[in-house]
């Protein structure tokens, strides 16, 4: 059962234009999302996040958009670079007695054409 | 630079070796975890630290066997593991989740190869 779902396995921008990455998700008791970045032989790296209460945060260059009633959020990268080449992962975080669980979608390979 | 440090990078043992991954963060977070992450696949949840004491195990089978010495610290010990157990080990740290919501920062992984 998936409950984060990113439908593109992958996504081919121009350098200088907008990376629009998506992800939806089943489970509506998620308090907070997040997108991770991950390059080859390292760990997933944190970008950004939004809580369930909000529906936009922005930071630099990356905006993170979620749609509640539609279960869907977004990741917009603009202007696009060639260091964003790499997997973005989105993540839905649970809290339990205080611990919290993250699950993570099967990501999104981002290539930035110079 | 990663500021949760994961060793060895590569580990390759037998299925009856006993190894164990390591896992060290000194940004003063009190949840360490451990996700595995096979090919192609996201990082699934195997346990979760809260204060050094184990909160959260995804049925995990008990060939994994994970302990938490200090707030620092976090070890995975391996034993009899089997063939699909190979996969990228990673482990992440967060912040006292009192001090409202924190992200987990993650390690480089070990990536670990069973014969």
């Amino acid at each position: 059962d998936q409950q984060v779902k990113q439908n593109s396995p992958s996504l081919s921008v121009q350098e200088g234009r907008i990376s629009i990455l998506n992800c939806d998700y089943t489970n509506s008791m998620f308090d907070y999302f997040l997108w991770y970045k991950k390059y080859p032989a390292e760990g997933p790296t944190f970008l950004i996040s939004i809580s369930s209460i909000k529906d936009k945060n922005e930071d630099g260059r990356f905006t993170v958009f979620l749609n509640k009633s539609a279960k869907h959020l977004s990741l917009h990268i603009v202007p696009s670079q060639p260091g964003d080449s790499a997997v973005y992962f989105c993540a839905a975080s649970s809290f339990n007695f205080g611990n919290e669980k993250l699950t993570f979608g099967t990501g999104t390979r981002l290539t930035i054409i110079p | 630079d990663t500021e949760v440090t994961q060793t060895p990078k590569h580990l390759v043992m037998g299925m009856t070796n006993k190894k164990s991954l390591k896992c060290e963060q000194h940004m003063g977070h009190r949840a360490m975890y451990w996700y595995k992450q096979k090919a192609k696949k996201p990082p699934e949840l195997m346990f979760v630290y809260s204060y050094e004491k184990l909160s959260i195990n995804e049925s995990v089978p008990s060939r994994f066997s994970p302990e938490c010495p200090n707030s620092s610290l976090l070890n995975l010990h391996l034993h009899a593991l089997q063939p699909e157990d190979s996969a990228l080990y990673l482990c992440a740290s967060s912040q006292d989740m009192g001090q409202g919501f924190q992200p987990q920062h993650f390690g480089d992984g070990t990536r670990l190869s069973i014969l």
